[in-house]
């Protein structure tokens, strides 16, 4: 079955960049996804289709894949980031989540 | 805006049948845009999908889950269903019902606000 991998953690200091990454063989030929999640909270989809923002999502998220890994980017991350980010690709005519990253702000 | 709200019991025995309902608004449930999901979260730990079905009965379900899950759409009602048998305590997990795109990328654009469902005697 496939896997996407994420690492479990990622600090990031305030006003800074942080990248959070999602492997997966051959990742770059399907299109990816990125949820947050804070605390008690549903996911809510900040990334979809590698690139595109919702509409209500901050300009400071954004996406990238190529090759095995996709990437999220938070520019001038803010303290109201942090939180649980999941990726999340389809393939096989099946769903798989990454594990996670928990995104700390310090 | 799509609205999606889980229901059902908070509390199955071991080796009983979980069902949970999620009743969709704001929009139209025979959507051709649509596939409609299950997704749970066990206690501190990540996503796991657990199927999605088509409004037209078409369902895609986890390999993992399959032989104990159904998915199935009551379009009168605007309702989708989970029925997940045979439960232990692994199955302990907040549930959340969402709205799958399919125009694109496959992905959960609205998600309910999740309910804990917990399997104890």
């Amino acid at each position: 079955s496939y896997e996407l991998t994420q690492p479990p953690s990622v600090s990031v200091s305030p006003g800074q960049t942080a990248s959070i990454t999602c492997s997966g063989d051959k990742l770059g030929d399907k299109y990816a996804c990125w949820y947050q999640q804070k605390p008690g909270q549903s996911p809510v989809v900040v990334i979809y289709q590698d690139t595109k923002r919702p509409s209500g999502i901050p300009e400071r998220f954004s996406g990238s894949n190529s090759g095995n890994t996709a990437t999220l980017t938070i520019s001038g991350t803010q303290a109201m980031d942090e939180a649980e980010y999941y990726c999340q690709a389809w393939d096989s005519s099946t769903v798989v989540f990454g594990g996670g990253t928990k995104l700390t702000v310090l | 805006q799509l609205q999606l709200q889980e229901s059902g019991p908070g509390l199955v025995k071991p080796s009983e049948t979980l069902s949970l309902t999620c009743t969709v608004s704001g929009g139209s449930i025979n959507s051709s845009s649509y596939y409609w999901g299950w997704i749970r979260q066990p206690p501190g730990k990540g996503l796991e999908w657990i199927g999605s079905v088509f409004y037209g009965g078409n369902s895609y379900y986890n390999p993992s889950l399959k032989s104990r899950v159904s998915i199935s759409v009551d379009t009168s009602k605007i309702q989708f269903s989970l029925r997940l048998s045979s439960v232990t305590a692994t199955d302990t997990a907040v549930y959340y019902c969402a709205s799958m795109v399919i125009t694109s990328q496959y992905f959960f654009d609205y998600w309910g606000q999740g309910t804990l469902v917990t399997v104890s005697s």
